[in-house]
């Protein structure tokens, strides 16, 4: 069983369309991450979100940290193909080193 | 460019054969760490490291050994290679040990043992 838990695993769409994944836990975290991730490459950080009910824009991306630090979210509109890849929250539990704890991901197609 | 540097990119082993991962950093980075990444299961923790002489285990430890010597190497040992081995491996690394700072992951090395 995954501490964090995102949904949906996949996820195929148009471009232009508008969407949302979730990452999911019991467990309170001290901070949470968005990584996205290319195929062949490592995951590269998009946002770091630390305080309950904190919202952050990127562009067309807009993460969220839910009010309890167990969820987060992120928002993504008007989708383009160039956001396709694999989106990985990992949140770190507090107290501690930085052992941040990795989700399965978010896989997401964007098709022209 | 400046960042994490991981060797080799690909590698065969055979069944209980031993390598070294390789991973170096030149960001001067405190916080180095060890990712496995399969299919289904996101990455991992191996084994990280808060700083020169400090190494501490991770979440799937069994198997691999890590040292740090020096602030910009952090290798990882394969004992006895297995076929559960197979994975992709990740080395990252972070400016503190602290949160709120992301990790800078190298491009991965992909092993298959069989």
């Amino acid at each position: 069983t995954q501490l964090l838990e995102q949904s949906p695993q996949f996820l195929s769409i148009q471009e232009g369309e508008n969407l949302t994944v979730y990452c999911n836990s019991s467990s309170v975290f001290s901070s949470l991450q968005w990584y996205r991730q290319e195929p062949g490459e490592g995951p590269v950080l998009l946002v770091t979100v630390v305080t309950g009910g904190e919202v952050k824009k990127l562009k067309r991306l807009t993460f969220q940290f839910g009010d309890a630090r167990k969820d987060s979210s992120l928002h993504i509109t008007a989708a383009q193909p160039g956001d396709t890849g694999l989106y990985l929250c990992a949140g770190s539990l507090s107290g501690g080193y930085n052992k941040l704890i990795f989700g399965a991901g978010t896989r997401l197609a964007v098709h022209p | 460019n400046a960042g994490v540097t991981q060797t080799p990119k690909f590698q065969v082993l055979k069944t209980g054969q031993s390598m070294t991962l390789q991973c170096a950093q030149d960001m001067n980075h405190e916080y180095m760490s060890w990712y496995r990444q399969d299919p289904g299961m996101g990455l991992r923790l191996i084994h990280y490291s808060v700083g020169a002489g400090i190494t501490d285990q991770g979440e799937v430890p069994n198997g691999y050994n890590v040292s740090r010597s020096t602030t910009e190497d952090f290798p990882l040992r394969l004992l006895s290679a297995a076929p559960s081995q197979t994975s992709v491996y990740f080395c990252a690394s972070s400016y503190t040990p602290t949160t709120n700072y992301g990790y800078t992951f190298g491009s991965g090395t992909r092993l298959t043992v069989v």
